[in-house]
């Protein structure tokens, strides 16, 4: 199993650019979320979801679209980049509401 | 929504000390406490959790401690090693909930001194 798998590794992009993040897992797991990390903030819930085809918001949702159509794969769109949304993103998957499985991250530079 | 707190939001210990790391939540119906840990440029990682219908776990020198009247839970780390040092982050989360969102605090950045 590869796990949790995210690209790209590291991105820079200008404001107003857009972009997806993608994040895939082969752990058939229905609940998949996606967070973003900032130093002194912890970890931040962005948007999730609970299986294909249902998604909700997480705490900072602005700025962000998610969709799910299939239980693998829960990419998140930047819209209109801005250099707030500089951070490190993770997403993450769990079987039910349990341990979460993280993946190696993302690391977006907003100019 | 569930908030999370966190303290401190740094430790220092000497090697084979004892560290402690407390948490409070807010949402009374909270049930599920995990605690994850973060090497420095790596994902966070589970090491332990509790559930609240027990008021303490252990996991060789790692425990964690419950009070669901107090709504506060500890992570206790014993004869700490060099390689304890990382950032340490409660959660906690209404397990159950078609909700299942996880609330993180801020972290805690452990360092251990050899």
């Amino acid at each position: 199993n590869a796990g949790v798998t995210q690209t790209p590794k590291f991105q820079v992009l200008k404001t107003g650019q857009s972009m997806t993040l993608q994040c895939a897992q082969d752990m058939n797991h229905e609940y998949m979320s996606w967070y973003r990390q900032d130093p002194g903030m912890g970890l931040r819930l962005i948007h999730y979801s609970v299986g294909a085809g249902i998604t909700d918001q997480g705490e900072v949702p602005n700025g962000y679209n998610v969709s799910r159509s299939t239980t693998e794969d829960f990419p998140l769109r930047l819209l209109s980049a801005a250099p707030s949304q500089t951070s490190v993103y993770f997403c993450a998957s769990s079987y039910g509401l349990d341990e979460q499985f993280f993946g190696p991250g993302t690391r977006l530079t907003v100019l | 929504g569930e908030n999370v707190e966190q303290h401190p939001s740094t430790l220092s210990v000497q090697e084979g000390d004892s560290a402690v790391i407390k948490c409070t939540y807010s949402d009374s119906a909270s049930n599920y406490f995990p605690w994850y840990k973060q090497e420095l440029g790596k994902r966070p990682q589970l090491i332990i959790d509790i559930r609240s219908n027990v008021g303490e776990k252990k996991d060789q020198r790692i425990a964690v401690t419950l009070n669901k009247t107090a709504k506060h839970f500890s992570l206790h780390i014993t004869e700490t090693q060099p390689e304890d040092s990382a950032v340490y982050f409660c959660a906690a989360m209404r397990r159950g909930s078609t909700l299942g969102r996880l609330y993180f605090g801020r972290g805690t950045q452990l360092t251990v001194w050899p």
